[in-house]
């Protein structure tokens, strides 16, 4: 079975300008999150998806950085403008469901750095 | 909220020397508890999962008990190898709707010859 994919693997740009990542999930799962990763922590979710509908936001930066999931497929996070501490790893990863028991899959990651 | 705290690396073992990772948890409920791996230049792996207390997670010699008394994770491996040299993610989970991930800081293991 495929796995979690995304592109590109690794961006850099420059502050102020903008950028946005792609994920295509495990066919059949309905639950998508993206994650940030910045350099010695741990991952922290900045959106979770049930279908094409949000069901946490809660920690992502909505002035500037959106995220959307349509048809309950694809996913793309986009960053506008870009400011350095937005210097991440930023992951993507599904699971069937929300079920706390659900295994949650990772893709390998969108490298980005801010100059 | 909830929270994760793992202890700090770097850890430098030898090779077939015992490792041990702590991890403790803070959580309201009942959570279901995880290790992920992260092999350099790779994405997160899960590696082993518990969904209750005392449940035992095991994977590749890897395996974790979930203690609620102490609320802890710890990973524990009776040989390591230099194949196992990588970054060690404990993570927590609640069920909901909001059933995010949440994460440790990662401890980094080095494993040498």
């Amino acid at each position: 079975e495929a796995g979690v994919a995304q592109s590109p693997r690794y961006k850099i740009i420059e502050k102020r300008q903008s950028v946005a990542f792609w994920c295509n999930p495990i066919s059949g799962h309905a639950t998508l999150y993206w994650y940030q990763q910045i350099l010695g922590q741990g991952p922290k979710l900045l959106i979770q998806f049930q279908n094409n509908g949000v069901v946490d936001d809660s920690q992502l930066p909505k002035d500037r950085f959106s995220a959307e999931r349509l048809k309950g497929v694809d996913s793309t996070l986009k960053i506008q403008p870009a400011k350095l501490e937005d210097s991440a790893v930023y992951l993507c990863a599904s699971s069937l469901d929300w079920s706390n028991t659900d295994t949650q899959y990772f893709g390998p990651g969108t490298r980005l750095t801010v100059l | 909220g909830d929270s994760v705290t793992q202890m700090e690396g770097p850890v430098t073992l030898s090779e077939e020397a015992f490792l041990t990772i702590n991890c403790t948890y803070t959580a309201t409920g009942y959570p279901s508890l995880f290790w992920y791996v992260q092999y350099p230049g790779e994405g997160l792996q899960l590696l082993l999962k518990a969904t209750k207390a005392d449940d035992k997670g095991s994977n590749k010699g890897f395996e974790a008990t979930y203690r609620k008394e102490t609320t802890s994770f710890h990973l524990e491996k009776g040989s390591v190898q230099v194949s196992d040299s990588a970054v060690y993610f404990c993570a927590l989970r609640k069920t909901g709707t909001a059933s995010k991930l949440t994460f440790g800081t990662g401890t980094r293991l080095q494993v040498t010859l």
